[in-house]
């Protein structure tokens, strides 16, 4: 199964709202809503962001929010701060027991 | 809270077999809401899902390492364990063990810090 695409590096000026694309296929995100989002400073481990597409665990800001048409899911930052530079990866099932993750981009806050 | 800790060698040599344990606290390693799971990252690279382990002692890896990987739950010291044999260089890179539900395994809310496990002669 490969690797779900995500762009290598987006950037955004604080404040601004950015967006995230990750591109699967039929067969892992356009199946199921299955989909959750990680953010990682290194080299801490990841932070879940959002799961089942669009829900955030407690303690996560809402500024992060997650959505999906079709096979690409997206992760929306909105309001960027300083602290939300990071590397941002995306997950889906694929299959019913296998996991996949995207490349990890790269957000940097200008 | 849930803690999660992987011990093992940072330093495996080629076509051995890397053996990391993970000890859980803070949480009960036989529920049935969780899979007990390995997460890895390649040096300067992305996330690698390698596989998962449910209490009773229900497999599931990624099919790319599926022939190489070995995982079990010991609940008596509510820990449980990756064994990756035939190691290559490529398999170099810092293991995570975590905590996934079981009904949607991409949710991954616990991870542990991690260790680096280096492949080399």
């Amino acid at each position: 199964q490969s690797a779900l695409t995500q762009p290598a590096s987006v950037s955004g000026s604080p404040g601004q709202s950015i967006t995230i694309s990750c591109t699967g296929t039929s067969s892992d995100i356009g199946s199921h809503d299955f989909v959750s989002w990680y953010q990682q400073h290194p080299p801490k481990p990841p932070r879940l962001l959002t799961y089942e597409v669009n829900k955030r665990p407690s303690g996560v800001s809402s500024r992060f929010s997650g959505s999906k048409s079709g096979n690409t899911a997206s992760l929306t930052i909105s309001g960027l701060q300083a602290e939300d530079e990071a590397d941002y990866y995306c997950c889906s099932n694929a299959g019913t027991t296998n996991v996949i993750f995207g490349g990890g981009t790269k957000v940097t806050v200008l | 809270q849930v803690h999660l800790q992987e011990s093992g060698p940072g330093l495996v040599k080629p076509s051995e077999t890397l053996a990391l344990t993970c000890s859980v606290s803070g949480a009960s390693i036989t529920s049935g809401s969780y899979f007990w799971g390995w997460i890895r990252q390649s040096p300067g690279k992305g996330l690698e899902w390698i596989g998962n382990v449910y209490y009773g002692g229900i497999t599931y890896s990624n099919p790319s390492l599926k022939s190489r990987v070995f995982m079990s739950v010991d609940t008596s010291k509510s820990q449980f364990s990756l064994s990756l044999s035939s190691v290559i260089v490529a398999d170099t890179a810092v293991y995570y063990c975590v905590r996934q539900r079981s009904m949607d395994p991409t949710t991954t809310q616990y991870w542990g810090h991690g260790i680096l496990v280096n492949v080399s002669s």
